[in-house]
């Protein structure tokens, strides 16, 4: 069975720091792209950063300079170390196995999420 | 703000079809692909590509493009495809993805 499962959320001050982690199995984890998505609660989802097979890493102006995506091929996990935090960096963090095809790219699975709360 | 525009909400009476709209440039050049949301959960894809279904995925579930407007179709809703469900497609410049708003369905 395919699985992803997300690690590391909890309370943390503004400014601070925190190192999500993804542990995945059920498949060849560095033959595929892997993503961070996050949702504040009551709102949409956000796509927050990728990592290619290669390592090559990517982000949205939002994250950019602070949040650094990582995967360790040998123990099939991702990571994603977070500094400078936000209240508005509070949100729901999900893994996602990511797909792309000539026209169309798509995440499957998710993991269950972690919780990062950014709060004095 | 989200370059990929829905409708916040949406109904539909139990058994009927109902048609949940995506719309953005980039679906121009890229098919959108749908996510599936109850509350709690992690989001489900139901939709891929052009009309493609993930295996587990009920026939009731269909997707189809025409310009810059993408949609997930369901052919006689059931109570439980009541959900938030989300477009994704890239960003304009084609480098990054990105969500739309979602659209909150309603089977009455």
């Amino acid at each position: 069975e395919v699985q992803l499962v997300e690690s590391g959320g909890g309370l943390v001050q503004p400014g601070g720091s925190l190192r999500l982690s993804c542990a995945a199995s059920g498949f060849t984890f560095s033959s595929y792209d892997m993503h961070w998505v996050r949702q504040a609660t009551g709102k949409g989802l956000e796509w927050v950063s990728a990592i290619g097979t290669a390592g090559d890493t990517y982000y949205p102006g939002s994250v950019k300079g602070r949040f650094t995506i990582s995967r360790e091929n040998a123990k099939n996990s991702l990571y994603l170390q977070m500094n400078s935090l936000r209240a508005g960096d509070t949100a729901v963090y999900y893994c996602a196995r990511g797909r792309v095809d000539v026209d169309t790219s798509w995440f499957d699975p998710w993991g269950q999420g972690t919780l990062v709360t950014v709060s004095s | 703000s989200s370059e990929l525009t829905q409708d916040p909400a949406v109904s539909v009476a139990l058994g009927q079809t109902v048609r949940i709209t995506c719309q953005g440039d980039s679906l121009r050049s890229y098919y959108a692909s749908w996510y599936q949301q109850k509350p709690g959960q992690a989001p489900v894809l139901v939709i891929y590509g052009k009309n493609n279904r993930p295996s587990g995925i009920p026939d009731r579930f269909s997707g189809s493009s025409s310009g810059n407007t993408a949609s997930l179709t369901i052919t006689g809703a059931q109570a439980e495809d009541e959900a938030d469900y989300y477009c994704n497609s890239r960003d304009s410049s084609g480098n990054h993805p990105q969500f739309g708003g979602g659209t909150k369905l309603t089977v009455l």
